[in-house]
């Protein structure tokens, strides 16, 4: 099974700023790297596929970079409601492994 | 509009079974692989199960293989799971998603999601 490890779990941030997710997989996903936001109570929302590809209707301040093994999500101007807590995801074999997962906080 | 709804969870005794269903509308359902993933109480997303568009070919996490059964019917617009042999760390909200493969798989579409509780 592809382990995902996402760095940090947890961070705090304020309006306007730059944030960085890491996310590294025990072994090579290619280019099958996932972004997902996920406000509580709510369902997952896809931002970012195939590593790099912005979904439809997510706002152009999200961006996701990476192949192999290590991606990065980027927020370019954090915005209240961005603050969720953020998944990446391997679907480039199975088991569809998730990382744990990082929450921004204000 | 596009959407899929989750249905049948419930309060359910440890080594009891429960199915859920989760149907699917304004696409076609029959196009697309469809998964089950759960949620634990303050927990992270986990991957449960896997369905092809005709299913065929099904794949299931280690930890529900054996006790779980993924199935379809394209007819009706509805996926399914089938949980049998429930234990205490089944307890968690299952969502059903939609994964195209212009996406690579990526899960687009989401439920809401239904709540097991495994408990006496």
């Amino acid at each position: 099974d592809i382990q995902m490890t996402q760095s940090p779990s947890s961070l705090s941030a304020s309006v306007g700023d730059r944030v960085t997710i890491t996310c590294r997989a025990s072994q090579s996903t290619s280019n099958y790297l996932n972004w997902y936001q996920q406000k509580p109570g709510k369902a997952p929302k896809l931002l970012i596929y195939a590593a790099s590809s912005l979904q439809s209707e997510v706002p152009s301040r999200f961006s996701g970079s990476g192949s192999g093994t290590d991606f990065t999500l980027t927020i370019s101007s954090l915005q209240p409601e961005d603050f969720a807590t953020y998944y990446c995801q391997q679907t480039y074999s199975i088991p569809r492994t998730f990382g744990q997962g990082t929450k921004v906080e204000i | 509009e596009v959407q899929v709804v989750e249905s049948g969870g419930g309060l359910v005794q440890p080594g009891g079974s429960l199915r859920l269903s989760c149907a699917a509308s304004g696409f076609t359902f029959s196009n697309y692989w469809m998964h089950w993933v759960r949620q634990a109480p303050g927990m992270g997303l986990v991957w449960v199960s896997r369905i092809n568009s005709d299913g065929s070919s099904t794949s299931y996490a280690d930890s529900v293989k054996g006790r779980f059964t993924i199935s379809r019917d394209n007819a009706k617009n509805t996926l399914y799971l089938q949980m049998n042999s429930l234990r205490g760390e089944d307890t968690a909200v299952y969502h059903c998603a939609r994964a195209p493969a212009p996406l690579k798989y990526a899960m687009d579409v989401w439920g809401q999601g239904t709540t097991v509780t495994v408990s006496s």
